[in-house]
């Protein structure tokens, strides 16, 4: 069974502190991975997105990406309370001569102002 | 109206009812996926569409039965459910099965009786 593992939470963190949401994944033939934040009620939306080895920034996020050790990582410089949401890691693995999108449980994070 | 729409935005049902749920893209995409979400358990994907071909039927009772009449159209039709079944019902979709990342629609909550 193919996996993406990730601690529910919650994960608290004061206003202007580094966030730090973590992700370890099963297959490794996965090509592709995803940080989704999902508001209470709300349907995903995408953060960040990362192929490749090494880190990726995008403003106050950072994705890091360790194939070797079947890890990935999302930073959030600067918290916010508006921050507050579940992170949702996914990964794109391919099966069966097409690819499938394995999601995660997500990691509650809470700002605290 | 741009993105991946979803109606109804809550459905309430009982045992014996039947309806459906629609996800309509107009993102251009040529993949469509039905995923469930229920509390503290990762999003579980139900069936995915790639080109109009249905690729991916992840062990879903025939309770729950998909149509894709056009590559931006997508309903899942659903009858005798159970009340286990209540859960929040996500569409999305993506330039095609191995390329792109989800993206989702509001998702219809549905609460069976």
């Amino acid at each position: 069974q193919k996996e993406v593992e990730q601690n529910s939470g919650p994960l608290s963190v004061p206003e202007g502190a580094i966030a730090s949401l973590n992700c370890t994944y099963s297959d490794r033939g996965s090509q592709s991975f995803f940080w989704y934040r999902q508001y209470s009620g709300k349907s995903p939306e995408l953060i960040m997105s990362i192929y490749s080895n090494g880190d990726k920034e995008d403003g106050r996020f950072t994705a890091q990406l360790n194939k070797a050790s079947q890890y990935v990582s999302l930073l959030i410089r600067d918290s916010q309370p508006s921050d507050s949401a579940t992170y949702l890691c996914a990964v794109r693995t391919p099966t069966s001569g097409t690819y499938k999108y394995i999601f995660g449980t997500g990691t509650r994070l809470k700002v605290l102002a | 109206e741009t993105g991946v729409t979803q109606t109804p935005r809550h459905l309430v049902m009982g045992m014996t009812n039947k309806k459906s749920l629609k996800c309509e893209q107009h993102l251009g995409h040529n993949a469509m996926y039905w995923y469930k979400q229920s509390a503290k358990k990762p999003l579980e994907l139900m069936f995915v569409y790639n080109f109009k071909e249905q690729t991916e039927n992840n062990s879903v009772p025939s309770r729950f039965s998909p149509e894709c009449p056009n590559s931006s159209h997508l309903f899942l039709h659903l009858h005798t459910l159970q009340p286990e079944d209540s859960a929040l019902y996500l569409c999305a979709s993506s330039q095609d099965q191995g390329q792109g990342y989800l993206h989702f629609g509001n998702g219809t909550r549905l609460t069976v009786t």
